[in-house]
């Protein structure tokens, strides 16, 4: 079974810096592209972030709104998943989720999302 | 970026009842590369359809999904306690993927 656990998660403020991770496990975490999406309070989800699996160059994408503050990473030998959030605004604050693609090329719907760890910047 | 619009935004109906729920895009979705999603208070979001009409593993036949080009549905057809959640949509036709703002189906 298909298992993703972030933390990280806390209050921050305006300007700080916080790291998430995501530990995974059921699944060949390196063959997958892997994404980080967050929602906040009473909104949709929005993608924030992905990293491409195995093969090839390792592809990385940002949403507009994060990109130059935010770095997404993976260690393969852990199975684990990263976004190192820098410069973090008030629009920042949400519920940040791990998910799972659908295949390498990080391009398609999410098969699989932890639980969630929120992310709080306030002053 | 393509925007998707849900509606309705809340929606209140009782246990045994049909739920549609739409979900209208900005402009048309490539190969109807859309997918729902439920989600239950305190739980990870959970694959329901990909592809506009296919079920994910383990989802009920209750729950089933159409549409094309911008008009997207997804149809409960007889809701159980558990279906009782908030559910969204995702367009991965084109980049970035982008999600609806949700439905909320609640107990009437």
């Amino acid at each position: 079974e298909v298992h993703l656990l972030e933390s990280g998660g806390g209050l921050v403020q305006p300007g700080g810096s916080l790291r998430l991770s995501c530990a995974t496990s059921g699944f060949g975490f390196s063959s997958y592209g892997m994404s980080w999406v967050r929602q906040a309070p009473g909104k949709g989800p929005e993608w924030v972030s992905s990293i491409k699996g195995r093969g090839g160059d390792r592809r990385i994408y940002y949403a507009d709104s994060v990109k130059g503050r935010f770095t997404i990473s993976r260690d393969d030998s852990k199975s684990t998943l990263y976004l190192q959030m820098n410069s973090l605004r008030a629009e920042d604050t949400a519920e940040y989720y791990c998910a799972k693609d659908l295949a390498s090329f990080p391009l398609y719907y999410f098969e699989s999302w932890g639980q969630g760890t929120l992310v709080t910047v306030s002053s | 970026d393509i925007v998707l619009t849900q509606s309705p935004g809340t929606l209140s109906l009782s246990p045994g009842e049909r739920a549609t729920l739409s979900c209208r895009a900005s402009q048309s979705v490539d190969s109807e590369y859309l997918a729902w999603y439920q989600q239950r208070p305190g739980q990870a979001p959970r694959l329901l359809i990909y592809t506009a009409s296919n079920r994910a593993t383990g989802i009920p036949d209750r729950f089933s999904g159409s549409g094309s080009g911008t008009d997207f549905t997804l149809t409960i057809s007889r809701l159980e306690p558990e279906d009782f959640a908030f559910y969204f949509c995702q367009q991965y036709g084109s980049s970035p993927r982008t999600f609806g703002q949700g439905t909320k189906l609640e107990i009437k």
